[in-house]
């Protein structure tokens, strides 16, 4: 079955600075997801990617501060910029399964100092 | 997108039979209920869907009544390694998938 491979794994980063998460599926996917979890939350969605046009972003969050990519049907990243320690948090990408079951990338741990 | 309801938290003792209740009452005709389970440090992974009377798989079995506006996730004789949050989400087709606050399942020895 469709495996997401996401990068970093966890950083720790200086406010101010703006880190790129990348998410790799291993097949072609419509739709994919960004999420932020924060410790001992639910997952909050910040924007859904669809390849060849603007990412949809939910009320809260910006393309200023999370602008996403999507060149392909198969990758996407995800920047948060101009980091402060509220970014501190786990960051996830997911997509749907053909099945329609919905699939994670293991998260991407960001500390900001 | 089905808006849903979960208990917060549950407990439960190792060998148990644990029942989490969903209620989704603005269900639409061709929305499904999906379950997922997410441990500490990791992304939620699929349980069980289903559409409408039960669903069993090797993990967990769903119970969805005629009415729909609800569903009961089962999960026979849990262990220790059940410990988890648990979600259920509501949706059809190409849906976007937002996660309520699910319900924090603790298993005791």
């Amino acid at each position: 079955s469709a495996v997401i491979s996401q990068k970093p794994s966890r950083d720790i980063c200086q406010r101010g600075t703006s880190l790129t998460i990348q998410c790799q599926v291993d097949s072609q996917v419509t739709m994919m997801f960004w999420y932020r979890q924060q410790p001992g939350q639910s997952l909050t969605l910040i924007a859904t990617a669809n390849q060849g046009s603007e990412a949809t972003y939910e009320s809260g969050f910006v393309i200023d501060k999370f602008p996403i990519s999507r060149p392909n049907l198969t990758f996407s990243t995800l920047t948060v910029s101009n980091m402060s320690p509220e970014d501190s948090s786990i960051y996830l990408c997911s997509a749907f399964r053909d099945t329609g079951e919905l699939f994670f990338g293991e998260g991407s741990r960001l500390t900001v100092l | 997108l089905a808006k849903t309801t979960q208990p917060i938290s549950m407990d439960s003792y190792e060998g148990q039979e644990v029942n989490i209740t969903c209620s989704h009452n603005n269900i639409a005709t061709n929305d499904y209920i999906t379950w997922y389970q997410q441990f500490p440090s990791q992304g939620p992974r699929f349980i069980i869907q289903g559409y409408k009377t039960k669903v069993t798989n090797e993990v967990a079995s769903l119970f969805i009544p005629a009415d729909r506006k609800s569903s009961t996730l089962s999960l026979p004789r849990v262990s220790l390694s059940d410990t988890a949050v648990y979600y259920c989400l509501g949706g059809g087709g190409s849906y976007i998938p937002t996660f309520g606050r699910g319900t924090s399942l603790i298993v005791h020895p």
